[in-house]
């Protein structure tokens, strides 16, 4: 059973289109991380994310807790074919590991 | 660069086989963490060692094993395996055990394929 739903789970866009995936789930997390990972590499922290509410901003990257802390979203602004990769999202309960949803796979082309 | 290393980057080896996988985690940091990461099940948590010691297990085989090594660096065992096992194997290190945000860096992964 997955933890987080991560939604949608393929995304093909243009360069220059905006976009909002989402991370879902019904437990209730201390911190939700999201993270980008490229072909054959690892995953590459992005951001934390702690209280419920919090917006936190990254170039054109925006990122934000649900108020319950239960999901999260990222929304990217007019993307670029170097934000193509495949976004985790990953919550942290009281226990020490973290649970990743599947990821949703991204796509960008000039 | 998350200052993570694993070793090697890729390895093949046949049905019934044992190999291990080397992590050594970046500069500080205490935890260790093991990640299997396949298409359908995408990245699942095997198990963390902090210090020397292990602190949690997730979804971690009876034929799997791992161990923390006193200067930190720590290695995976895998035995026995199966085509199954097929799968890219990550290593994350962090400074603390638990509690706060544990951000985990994670390394390149070892690809590992079993025919």
């Amino acid at each position: 059973t997955q933890l987080l739903e991560q939604s949608p789970q393929f995304l093909s866009i243009q360069e220059g289109e905006n976009l909002t995936v989402y991370c879902n789930s019904s437990s209730v997390f201390s911190s939700l991380q999201w993270y980008r990972q490229e072909p054959g590499e690892g995953p590459v922290l992005l951001v934390t994310v702690v209280t419920g509410g919090e917006v936190k901003k990254l170039k054109r990257l925006t990122f934000q807790f649900g108020d319950a802390r239960k999901d999260s979203s990222l929304h990217i602004t007019a993307a670029q074919p170097g934000d193509t990769g495949l976004y985790l999202c990953a919550g942290k309960n009281s226990g020490y590991a973290l649970n990743f949803g599947k990821g949703t796979s991204l796509l960008v082309t000039p | 660069d998350s200052g993570v290393t694993q070793t090697p980057k890729h390895l093949i080896t046949a049905t019934g086989q044992r190999v291990t996988l080397r992590c050594s985690p970046r500069s500080g940091d205490l935890s260790v963490y093991w990640y299997q990461q396949s298409l359908d099940q995408g990245l699942q948590f095997l198990i963390q060692y902090y210090n020397g010691e292990e602190r949690a297990k997730g979804n971690i085989l009876e034929r799997f094993s791992a161990q923390q090594f006193p200067d930190l660096h720590s290695e995976l065992n895998l035995s026995s395996l199966e085509l199954g096992d097929s799968a890219l194997y990550f290593c994350a290190s962090s400074v603390v055990a638990s509690g706060g945000k544990n951000e985990q860096f994670f390394g390149p992964g070892t690809r590992l394929t079993v025919l």
